[in-house]
């Protein structure tokens, strides 16, 4: 079945550290996104690509960054410099035939 | 900043009518209205999307004003499976742009 995947479903991060989120997506679409989501609080952008091999900042890109070298794949990093970067993160995806978002289930980062 | 406004939080009772509000009134001519939900800590759903004509699906419908200003989505028998988080967006069909979502209406239904 087609579909976007997230791994790892959880993730600790210790000080200093920097972790990688990975979005796998099969559904041959050419934007993917980048959400992060704070406990009560709506989705705000971090990082959105419309194409392989390039990518757009989002509203708090600040701390982070990502690469598409392939039209599957999004990963994002979370830097050192991400100074509060406990959050449940999520990727999406867009086609331009189906202008549905799919997202994938989340990443649910901590900090130890 | 999103461009909807929803209300944050609603009640329903269990198989009534639950009705949700959204205002866009800077919408443009060629953006469409959607609506997503969340159910806690999984990513969110598509539910339904217009232009400017009233949309049904299974899920739900969606009521648009003829001004385009403002929207209705509306889940004609609420069940405690529907309490989720619903997001209003609008964009342009075929933009793969910046897609913002606002903070969304919690969506409390009841016994």
């Amino acid at each position: 079945d087609g579909g976007i995947t997230q791994s790892p479903k959880y993730l600790f991060r210790k000080e200093g550290q920097n972790v990688t989120l990975s979005c796998e997506q099969n559904l041959n679409h050419d934007a993917m996104y980048w959400y992060r989501q704070d406990p009560g609080q709506g989705l705000r952008l971090i990082y959105y690509s419309q194409i392989v091999n390039d990518f757009q900042k989002g509203d708090i890109a600040e701390g982070y960054s990502v690469s598409r070298e392939k039209k599957e794949s999004f990963p994002l990093t979370v830097t050192s410099a991400q100074k509060n970067p406990t959050a449940f993160y999520l990727c999406a995806s867009l086609g331009t035939t189906n202008e549905k978002l799919f997202f994938g289930s989340g990443t649910q980062l901590s900090v130890l | 900043d999103a461009k909807t406004t929803q209300p944050p939080s609603m009640d329903c009772a269990e198989g009534r009518a639950a009705n949700l509000p959204c205002n866009h009134s800077t919408i443009s001519g060629n953006e469409y209205v959607y609506w997503y939900r969340q159910i806690h800590s999984q990513g969110p759903q598509y539910i339904i999307h217009g232009l400017k004509n009233n949309e049904t699906n299974e899920m739900a419908s969606l009521i648009i004003t003829e001004d385009r200003k403002s929207s209705t989505l509306i889940l004609p028998h609420a069940t405690l499976r529907d309490t989720a988080v619903y997001y209003c967006i609008v964009s342009s069909w075929g933009s793969q742009g910046n897609l913002i979502f606002g903070k969304g209406t919690k969506l409390s239904v009841k016994p």
